[in-house]
C-alpha cells in the first residue's frame, strides 16, 4: 500500500502528558498537511510543509503544538501538556505542489485525553 | 479567509434514488473544489474534484456542478447504492493552499 500512513491509529493519554504522532506521506509528494477533525465537523487545517519547510500555520495551532518534517519525508506532530480539548482525530495528507493538486489523506490518529 | 457551508447535514434516500449535496463558499478567489467521502474509522477519500474553469464534471454515477457567479457547487449521486452511505465533505481552496472543508453530510441509502 503506497498511500499515506499514520501511526498510531489510536492514542489515549492523561491530561498534561505529551504525545507525538507520525505521518508517512506518499513518497512522490512534496507537500504534507496536518488537519484536525472533531466529531460531526469537517477537517480543520493546522499546518503544512513543502519539502522540509513549514510554510503555513493556522491560528488553531497553539504553542503547545509543534510539527516537524526534518528530511522532507515523514512528519511528526507533537502536542505538549495535552488538554481534554485536544481530543480529536488528527489527519495527515500529502499532495504534489499546486493549488489544484488533490490532497490524499491517511486514516488518522484518534487522540483521547482523559 | 474562506468559509464553506454545506447542506443538508443529513440525507436519507432510497436505494436507486438520486442524492444532491450543496455547498457555498465565500472567497471568490477559490479555484479548486474537491469532494471527499469518509467512512467510519477512515480518512477522507477524494471522489471527484472540479476546477474553476469548468462548470460540470462527471464520473460514472457521480457529478459535480460549479456556479462561480453564485459561489456554490453541488455533488450529485445517481442510482444510489447502500455502499454510498458515508459522510461527504465539500472543500474549497484558494492559491494560498489553505483548503477549507464544509461540516459534512451524512448520507444514508436505505436498501
Amino acid at each position: 500500500d503506497t498511500g499515506v500512513s499514520q501511526d498510531p491509529r489510536h492514542k489515549i493519554t492523561k491530561r498534561g502528558q505529551n504525545v507525538t504522532f507520525r505521518c508517512d506521506p506518499i513518497s512522490e509528494h512534496n507537500r504534507l498537511y496536518w488537519y484536525r477533525q472533531t466529531l460531526g465537523q469537517g477537517p480543520e487545517f493546522l499546518t503544512y510543509f513543502q519539502n522540509e519547510a513549514q510554510l503555513e500555520k493556522s491560528r488553531l495551532l497553539s504553542d503547545r503544538f509543534s510539527a516537524e518534517r526534518p528530511k522532507g519525508s515523514f512528519s511528526t506532530l507533537e502536542i505538549q501538556r495535552t488538554e481534554q480539548g485536544d481530543s480529536a482525530m488528527y489527519l495527515c495528507a500529502s499532495s504534489f505542489i499546486g493549488a489544484t493538486s488533490p490532497l490524499h489523506f491517511g486514516n488518522g490518529t484518534r487522540l483521547t485525553v482523559t | 479567509g474562506e468559509n464553506v457551508e454545506q447542506h443538508p447535514s443529513t440525507l436519507s434516500v432510497q436505494e436507486g434514488d438520486s442524492a444532491v449535496i450543496k455547498c457555498t463558499y465565500s472567497d471568490s478567489a477559490s479555484n479548486y473544489f474537491p469532494w471527499y467521502k469518509q467512512e467510519l474509522g477512515k480518512g477522507p477519500q477524494l471522489i471527484i474534484d472540479i476546477r474553476s474553469n469548468v462548470g460540470e464534471k462527471k464520473d460514472q454515477r457521480i457529478a459535480v456542478t460549479l456556479n462561480k457567479t453564485a459561489k456554490h457547487f453541488s455533488l450529485h449521486i445517481t442510482e444510489t447504492q447502500p455502499e454510498d452511505s458515508a459522510v461527504y465533505f465539500c472543500a474549497a481552496r484558494t492559491n494560498n493552499n489553505d483548503m477549507r472543508f464544509g461540516a459534512g453530510t451524512r448520507l444514508t441509502v436505505k436498501p
